[in-house]
């Protein structure tokens, strides 16, 4: 029983097309992220979420767009796709804002050609 | 330059070993994260620390709030330990993340 589930976990696209990641959590955390890992593994917070409300929202391009429809989901929304999009994208969760008992899903390698 | 520093890069060290790996920032943090990323992708929490130290088996971890550094450290080493280590860093101002780069170690048989 997954605590933080990620689908897809692939995802290969064209450039110039819209795709959705969806993120999922049964642990019954507030808080929610979403984070980018580049080709040189560096980690980089992208989005956070804590009850359905945005608190951390990064420099990244308005392209993207995450959605929290309730606080076990958090999906991202990434809009005319470009090759530099090519990463991992990492959800996870923790029980608040302050980061305690950090789970992360399992990735999604998103590759766009 | 950026706001964690991790060092080493890279280690590699023969099984049952003690291993250090350093981590320093250069922010006001409420929070430090260590986190371990298999071969595999996968990231796993391993401890979250704003003062003092902790362990979780053969794993230690301590931060310094006044020298603003933290290490963790390994007893014991296994090959399965064999990982990238990456330090976070959560910062008072502005409620942002920062990360380290990564340590790869690999433990040899």
């Amino acid at each position: 029983d997954t605590a933080v589930s990620q689908t897809p976990k692939y995802l290969v696209t064209q450039m110039g097309n819209d795709k959705s990641i969806k993120c999922e959590q049964n642990l019954g955390h507030d808080t929610m992220y979403w984070y980018k890992q580049d080709s040189k593994k560096f980690l980089k917070i992208m989005f956070s979420y804590n009850n359905k409300e945005l608190i951390i929202n990064e420099t990244v391009p308005n392209r993207f767009s995450p959605k929290s429809p309730d606080k076990a989901h958090l999906n991202l929304h990434i809009n005319s796709l470009e090759l530099g999009d090519s990463a991992v994208y990492f959800c996870a969760s923790s029980q608040n804002s302050g980061g305690s008992g950090y789970t992360f899903g399992s990735g999604t390698r998103l590759t766009v050609v | 330059k950026n706001e964690v520093e991790q060092s080493p890069q890279n280690l590699t060290a023969q099984e049952g070993e003690f291993i250090t790996i350093n981590c320093s920032y250069s922010v006001g943090i409420s929070a430090l994260h260590w986190l371990q990323q298999h071969p595999g992708g996968g990231i796993v929490s391993l401890f979250m620390l704003s003062s003092g130290k902790k362990k979780h088996g053969r794993l230690i971890a301590t931060i310094n709030i006044q020298e603003k550094h933290s290490s963790l450290h390994i007893t014991a080493s296994h090959p399965r330990d064999s990982a990238v280590y990456i330090c976070a860093v959560r910062s008072t101002a502005g409620n942002q993340f920062y990360f380290g780069t990564g340590t790869s170690l690999t433990v040899i048989p």
